[in-house]
């Protein structure tokens, strides 16, 4: 199985910075990684596809980098309404899909 | 507007069995251009993938649950469902059901489901 590192396990920024996270892979996953954003109480949304491609309605500040094992996502202006817990997620080798334990992203 | 809801009873009783539903509007169920799936989260925890399913039958579990786990899917009510046997407290977890795309990605979500083991 493909284990997914997340870090760091929360990110403090205050609003209007750049927050930048990042997800490793325990082997190649190519470009299949997803990216996904959860609000307290709320369901994970799809942000990124394909480790670059936004998701329909998903604002340009999300960015997402990298191939093989490497990946970041990145914020560039934090909003109010980014503040949650994100999520990578490899679908290169599946069965099992897996994801990272998550980044927390709070306000600094 | 996909929509994905799930349903099912809040508290299940050590070593009984866990069942949901998930019932799909919006779209059919029977794309040949997308899978099914179970995700849960324990409170305070990650994502664990459970169980995946394409509209003809194929089946995908999560080893770890494998032997515990069934997926199917009922095409004529485009629902798919989950049934997850001799739970234990460490089953507790919002259950979540999802699209994926063919490639492999959890697109759209359901709102969630939590399930409390408990006797």
């Amino acid at each position: 199985d493909i284990l997914m590192t997340q870090s760091p396990a929360t990110l403090s920024v205050s609003p209007g910075e750049r927050a930048t996270l990042s997800c490793r892979a325990s082997q190649s996953v190519r470009s299949n990684l997803a990216w996904y954003q959860q609000k307290p109480g709320r369901a994970p949304r799809l942000l990124i596809y394909g480790a670059s491609t936004r998701a329909t309605g998903i604002p340009a500040r999300f960015s997402g980098s990298g191939s093989g094992t490497e990946f970041t996502l990145t914020i560039s202006s934090l909003q109010s309404e980014d503040f949650a817990v994100y999520y990578c997620q490899q679908y290169n080798n599946w069965p099992p899909w897996t994801f990272g334990q998550g980044t927390k992203v709070e306000i600094k | 507007q996909l929509l994905l809801q799930e349903s099912g009873p809040g508290l299940v009783k050590p070593s009984e069995t866990l069942s949901l539903t998930c019932t799909v509007s919006g779209g059919s169920i029977s794309s040949t251009s997308h899978y099914w799936g179970w995700i849960r989260q324990p409170p305070g925890k990650g994502l664990e993938w459970v169980a995946t399913i394409y509209y003809s039958g194929t089946t995908y579990y999560n080893p770890s649950l494998k032997s515990r786990v069934t997926i199917s899917v009922d095409t004529s009510k485009n629902q798919f469902s989950l049934k997850l046997s001799s739970v234990t407290a460490a089953d507790t977890a919002v259950y979540y059901c999802a699209r994926l795309s063919v490639a492999g990605f959890f697109d759209f979500w359901g709102q969630g489901t939590l399930v409390t083991v408990s006797s």
